[in-house]
């Protein structure tokens, strides 16, 4: 099946700085990508949902400017942490949607802010 | 907004049992989906149901989509070890912008005991 790739899987960062996510569809073309935030033993939460070539379209209660979403090409789109507070740190996930529409997630990435 | 109810939240059993997991949503669903998480790992795409009545199987696991198109569960028979994970329902949000969006059910954690 497809294949989608994070990078970092996992990222520890202080207080304030910035984190980008990558996210990358390695065998296909994905003009529409998803990021989801999941807690631990939660469900998934779609945050966002980026669209190649324009803005990202953001879910209530998600800051854009908090988190800022870049799909700059078919197979890649990141997510970039703004001012990073360990209120922040969760599991981010990423998919990407294939021609015929089925969705596949990318491994994750485990972001924790001290 | 769109929302699916998804029980029980915890599930124990022992190797050999069969599991059930139920999604509910007060709205009718164009479709819905499940995928499996593995414990630190990501969701996978397990099967599509869209027709109202829709039966389908994949070895021990059956899926059933209600007549109403409300209601979706995920039927394990004779649990083994490796079906430990939590299992998602998600449905699809349909029309305009909101094409391909997912909302996910709050997920049914399943461990097995040996």
């Amino acid at each position: 099946g497809a294949v989608v790739s994070q990078h970092p899987s996992r990222v520890i960062c202080k207080s304030g700085t910035s984190v980008k996510i990558e996210c990358r569809s390695l065998d296909f073309q994905a003009t529409t990508m998803f990021w989801y935030r999941q807690f631990p033993k939660k469900s998934l939460m779609l945050m966002a949902t980026s669209n190649e070539g324009s803005k990202a379209t953001y879910e209530q209660g998600v800051e854009k400017d908090k988190f800022l979403i870049n799909h700059a090409s078919l197979t890649l789109s990141t997510l970039t942490v703004t001012s990073a507070h360990p209120e922040d740190s969760s599991f981010y996930i990423c998919s990407a949607r294939d021609l015929i529409y089925e969705q596949y997630f990318g491994p994750g990435t485990r972001l924790t802010v001290t | 907004g769109q929302q699916v109810m998804q029980i029980p939240q915890y599930q124990h059993v022992q190797e050999g049992e069969d599991f059930t997991t139920y999604c509910n949503s007060s709205t009718t669903l164009s479709n819905i989906q499940w995928y499996k998480q593995r414990p630190g790992g990501h969701p996978v795409f397990l099967i599509q149901l869209v027709k109202s009545g829709e039966v389908k199987k994949q070895k021990r696991l059956t899926f059933q989509f209600g007549e109403a198109k409300k209601n979706s569960s995920l039927h394990i028979t004779a649990t083994q070890t490796t079906d430990v994970g939590t299992y998602f329902c998600a449905a699809s949000r349909e029309g305009g912008t909101s094409y391909g969006k997912l909302t996910f059910g709050q997920g049914t954690i399943l461990t097995v005991h040996p």
